[in-house]
């Protein structure tokens, strides 16, 4: 069974950077494509960007400017880095594996809330 | 402004069947058998439900079906439980520029 796990800090300051990290056990992270989904409080659902196994990445182009992913196949790993961030970046972010064409996400980790503050 | 555009609310009775729109455009739902749809309860992560717009996961109750007529997509859920009370979403894949593009979610009141 595959699992997603998201780590990092929960709060950040604005104008700085968010750094998060998806960790992947039960399966290999060298497939598919491995995105982050966030949802701000009380809203839906907006898909930030994606990392295939090889590297090539595909973003969100209204945060294209501000977003690197990043994979670490060694360590079945993958980041997210959110730099200038706003209060409107204050959000619970989901890790998730995509499948089919990239858009399904059928494993999805727990979700972590990073808050933007001084 | 969510791409795709779900009721925000729906509800029905234990026993049931309840019907969840997605509708879009010729730029996703109309162009691609990309459609899925997921379950969200409060402070859960979202479950796959539907993908490739009719198929179910391993797991997921055949209670639960999709299906798609132009640029609109359906969630039925048919005989209804109490533990189907949650946040519905849609997606697709889409050739606009956002490549996958969510609905803004449907609540589900069972009453």
């Amino acid at each position: 069974q595959v699992q997603l796990q998201e780590s990092g800090p929960g709060l950040v300051k604005p104008s700085e950077t968010l750094s998060l990290t998806c960790t992947v056990s039960g399966g290999s992270i060298s497939t598919y494509y491995w995105s982050w989904i966030r949802q701000p409080p009380g809203k839906g659902l907006e898909w930030i960007g994606y990392v295939y196994y090889s590297g090539s990445t595909s973003y969100n182009p209204s945060l294209k400017t501000r977003v690197t992913i990043s994979i670490d196949t060694p360590k079945n790993q993958f980041s997210l880095k959110l730099n200038s961030v706003t209060a409107a970046d204050t959000a619970v972010y989901y890790c998730a594996r995509g499948v089919g064409a990239y858009e399904t996400f059928d494993y999805w980790g727990q979700g972590t809330l990073v808050t933007v503050s001084s | 402004q969510s791409a795709l555009t779900q009721p925000a609310s729906v509800s029905g009775s234990p026993g049931q069947s309840i019907t969840i729109s997605c509708t879009g455009s010729s730029s996703d739902i109309g162009a691609y058998n990309y459609v899925s749809w997921y379950q969200q309860h409060p402070g859960k992560a979202p479950k796959l439900l539907i993908y490739d717009v009719s198929d179910r996961p391993s797991g997921v109750s055949n209670r639960f079906s999709g299906s798609k007529s132009g640029n609109t997509a359906s969630l039925t859920i048919s005989g209804l439980q109490a533990e189907d009370e949650a946040d519905y979403y849609c997606n697709s894949y889409t050739r606009s520029g956002t490549l996958v593009v969510f609905g803004g979610g449907t609540k589900l009141t069972v009453l």
